[in-house]
């Protein structure tokens, strides 16, 4: 089946450095791909929707400045948390839709979720 | 506006057990995917079952089974004979009508399963 892989898994950083998680469709092409945010104990938040070719559109209450994301291929998105504070420190997790499934203008393809990447901001 | 709750943040079984996970929802959309997902500590999203708001036959998978009822806007699952295996956060979640290649989720609270031997 599709796989969405992100990377890295696990990062930690010292506050005020920029860290970058790829987010990778490996087998299908994604126009769209989404970014959530889950900190510990809470559920999954939408942080933004990573169009490809164009500017992400942020959930409200996200900083596009903080969090920057680029979806430059069919296959892959960036976020980037740039200077990274420890209440940044979170569980993120990107998505991706098959674009090559669809039925009409409905499109029926399967979400596909990445494992996630957790980090640590010390 | 869309909302998912789960009202049962903590639920804990012994093992063999049924278990029944509550989902409701609120929407304005006539059209609209529902899903649930199992989270377990390693903390990766497993897909478990989506169904589109047409379909109201509940669903049957092993020892999963959903009941989607549209009339009071819910969709809950059921785990027969629980095994500790199961233990994990469940999320419930709904997803606005897709076109092209959109369709965000919206996710419930969660519900952390504990099954004990």
């Amino acid at each position: 089946g599709a796989v969405v892989s992100q990377h890295p898994s696990w990062v930690i950083c010292k506050s005020g450095t920029s860290v970058k998680i790829e987010c990778r469709s490996l087998d299908f092409q994604a126009t769209t791909m989404f970014w959530y945010r889950q900190f510990p104990k809470q559920s999954l938040m939408l942080m933004a929707t990573s169009n490809e070719g164009s500017k992400a559109t942020y959930e409200q209450g996200v900083e596009k400045d903080k969090f920057l994301i680029n979806h430059a291929s069919l296959t892959l998105s960036t976020l980037t948390v740039t200077s990274a504070h420890p209440e940044d420190s979170s569980f993120y997790i990107c998505s991706a839709r098959d674009i090559l499934v669809t039925s009409g203008s409905l499109n029926t393809g399967e979400l596909f979720f990445g494992e996630g990447s957790r980090l640590t901001v010390l | 506006a869309q909302k998912v709750t789960q009202a049962q943040t903590e639920i804990s079984v012994v093992e063999k057990e049924d278990v029944t996970l509550d989902c409701v929802y609120e929407t304005r959309d006539t059209t609209y995917y529902l899903f649930w997902y199992k989270q377990p500590p390693s903390g990766e999203l497993v897909f478990l079952i989506r169904r589109n708001s047409f379909d109201e036959q509940n669903e049957i998978s092993g020892r999963y089974s959903w009941n989607f009822q549209k009339s009071t806007s819910s969709f809950n699952f059921t785990i027969t004979a629980s095994q500790v295996v199961d233990s994990a956060v469940y999320f419930c979640a709904l997803s606005e009508v897709i076109y092209n290649q959109g369709g965000k989720l919206i996710f419930g609270q969660g519900t952390e399963l504990s099954v004990k031997p």
